[in-house]
C-alpha cells in the first residue's frame, strides 16, 4: 500500500522553462513534507520542505506547493537548467514523527535539455 | 566537510556470506538511519537509532541487524545474505527531520 505517490516516473524539459514534479499521498495524518535530489551514485541531498499549516515554500528557483484537500504536492523549478537532470524524491511524515517516520515515493526522473 | 561516510562503495557477496556496512558522521546528529533502494522503488527504512546505545526496527528490518555504540557510527550487519538484499544501501543522520544521507553501497548477493 503506497501512502506516497509519485505517478510520473520521468519527465523531459526544455532549459529555461517549469519543470513540475508531482506527489500525492494518502495518509491525511501526514503533516510535514520534504522533496530530496538524487543523482546517479550518489545520495539523496534535501532540496525543499513546506509544513501542513502553509500552502507554498519557496526557496530561490524551487517552490513547493501543498493542496490538504486534495492530498497533493507539486514542486515547481523555474527555470529549468540541465543541472537539475537528476531523480527527485517526494517523502513525508506524520506528526510527532522525525525522520524515521518518512515515507518516500519512488521518485520522478527529471531530464532538463539544453 | 564529510558529513556521512559510507564503506564500501560496492560489493559482491556470495550467498550465505556476511558482511558489515560501514556508517560514520560527523554532524553529532543523534538520529541515524539505515535505508535500502532497490531499483525503481522509493527508500525503505531497515534500521534506525536515535541516539547511542538505542536502535529500533525499520520497515523493512528482516536479514539485518545493527548497533549504535558511539553517536557517530552506526554499522549495519548482514549475517546470512540473500540474492533479495541486492539493493543500494544508504546511511544518513539527521538533527530532527531533514535527514543528510551518504553516497551509497552498492551490494550484490550473487
Amino acid at each position: 500500500d503506497q501512502q506516497v505517490k509519485q505517478n510520473s516516473p520521468s519527465l523531459s524539459v526544455q532549459e529555461g522553462r517549469i519543470s513540475i514534479l508531482n506527489c500525492d499521498y494518502t495518509n491525511s495524518m501526514f503533516d510535514y513534507f520534504l522533496w530530496y535530489k538524487k543523482y546517479p551514485a550518489e545520495g539523496p541531498t534535501f532540496l525543499i520542505s513546506i509544513s501542513s499549516i502553509k500552502d507554498k515554500n519557496e526557496d530561490g528557483r524551487f517552490t513547493v506547493f501543498l493542496n490538504k484537500s486534495a492530498k497533493h504536492l507539486s514542486l515547481h523549478i523555474v527555470p529549468s537548467q540541465p543541472g537539475d537532470s537528476a531523480v527527485y524524491f517526494c517523502a513525508a511524515s506524520g506528526p510527532q514523527g522525525g525522520s524515521e517516520k518518512l515515507v518516500f515515493g519512488k521518485g520522478t526522473k527529471l531530464t532538463v535539455n539544453p | 566537510n564529510a558529513g556521512v561516510t559510507q564503506t564500501p562503495k560496492f560489493r559482491i557477496l556470495k550467498i550465505g556470506q556476511s558482511m558489515t556496512l560501514q556508517c560514520t558522521q560527523d554532524m553529532n546528529h543523534n538520529y541515524m538511519y539505515w535505508y535500502r533502494q532497490d531499483p525503481g522503488m522509493g527508500l525503505k527504512l531497515i534500521y534506525y537509532s536515535v541516539g547511542a546505545g538505542i536502535t529500533d526496527k525499520g520497515e523493512v528490518p528482516n536479514g539485518y541487524n545493527v548497533s549504535r555504540s558511539t553517536t557517530e557510527d552506526f554499522p549495519l550487519r548482514l549475517e546470512l545474505a540473500a540474492p533479495s538484499q541486492t539493493s543500494v544501501y544508504f546511511c544518513a543522520s539527521s538533527p530532527g527531520l531533514e535527514a543528510f544521507f551518504g553516497q551509497g553501497t552498492r551490494l550484490t548477493v550473487v
